[in-house]
């Protein structure tokens, strides 16, 4: 079985600044995937980054990069330069196993950009 | 390419009744999957299908269930419906492989009175 969580209900960040949000994950599979999503208030999850759990690098895919450190299982998001539009909720899931299509989400972080 | 689609987008239902729900994959995609959205529970995984066979299911009651089309689109139906079961259903597709990224439809919002 997995479990992520994601200790921070909300946080708040001022436009062109970076930010971290938390992910904490469980898992006894040898081999999994981790990923985060972003959900706007339309409702549509919206992929943002991936980390395989063999992957020696830290994932980036433009302004978001994946802090990931295994030993932790801690696979933290960073954004950075905050924008407006991307006030969010934000949700950090793992897929494990040969579990195909499954993933086990968080609760989520709320993201509020300031100008 | 147009992306995932999930009809209808909003319903309203009594209980008791029974509802069904559509979603058509971004073209190419043979794996569908089905999520159930609450404030309370969060997202919570349905069901997998892929190539019309349902390969991983969730923890679910089976008024809910699903199938899947030779076309790859899935219909997901929930039967005697429950208050409980007011949620948004999200659908996602995939080429179905593992630790792939889902492609996310804007999900149906039901409402159960």
């Amino acid at each position: 079985a997995q479990k992520i969580t994601q200790t921070q209900p909300g946080m708040f960040v001022q436009e062109k600044e970076a930010v971290t949000l938390d992910c904490t994950y469980d898992t006894s599979d040898p081999s999994y995937g981790l990923f985060w999503y972003k959900q706007p208030s339309s409702g549509e999850m919206i992929f943002l980054i991936y980390q395989g759990s063999y992957d020696q690098q830290n994932a980036t895919e433009g302004r978001y990069s994946l802090n990931f450190q295994k030993a932790r299982k801690s696979a933290n998001l960073v954004i950075s330069a905050s924008q407006l539009g991307d006030s969010a909720m934000y949700f950090c899931a793992i897929e494990g196993g040969t579990s195909y299509g499954k993933l086990t989400f968080g609760q989520g972080t709320i993201l509020t950009v300031h100008p | 390419k147009a992306g995932v689609t999930q009809t209808p987008r909003y319903l309203i239902k009594t209980r008791g009744q029974q509802v069904t729900l559509s979603c058509s994959p971004i073209s190419g995609h043979r794996s569908v999957s089905w999520y159930q959205q609450t404030p309370g529970q969060g997202l919570q995984f349905l069901f997998e299908y892929f190539s019309e066979t349902q390969r991983n299911k969730g923890n679910f009651p089976g008024r809910f269930s699903g199938r899947q089309f030779s076309n790859s689109r899935s219909e997901m139906n929930v039967s005697t419906l429950e208050l409980g079961d007011s949620a948004l259903y999200l659908c996602a597709s995939s080429l179905g492989q593992f630790n792939e990224k889902l492609f996310f439809g804007s999900g149906t919002q039901l409402s159960v009175l």
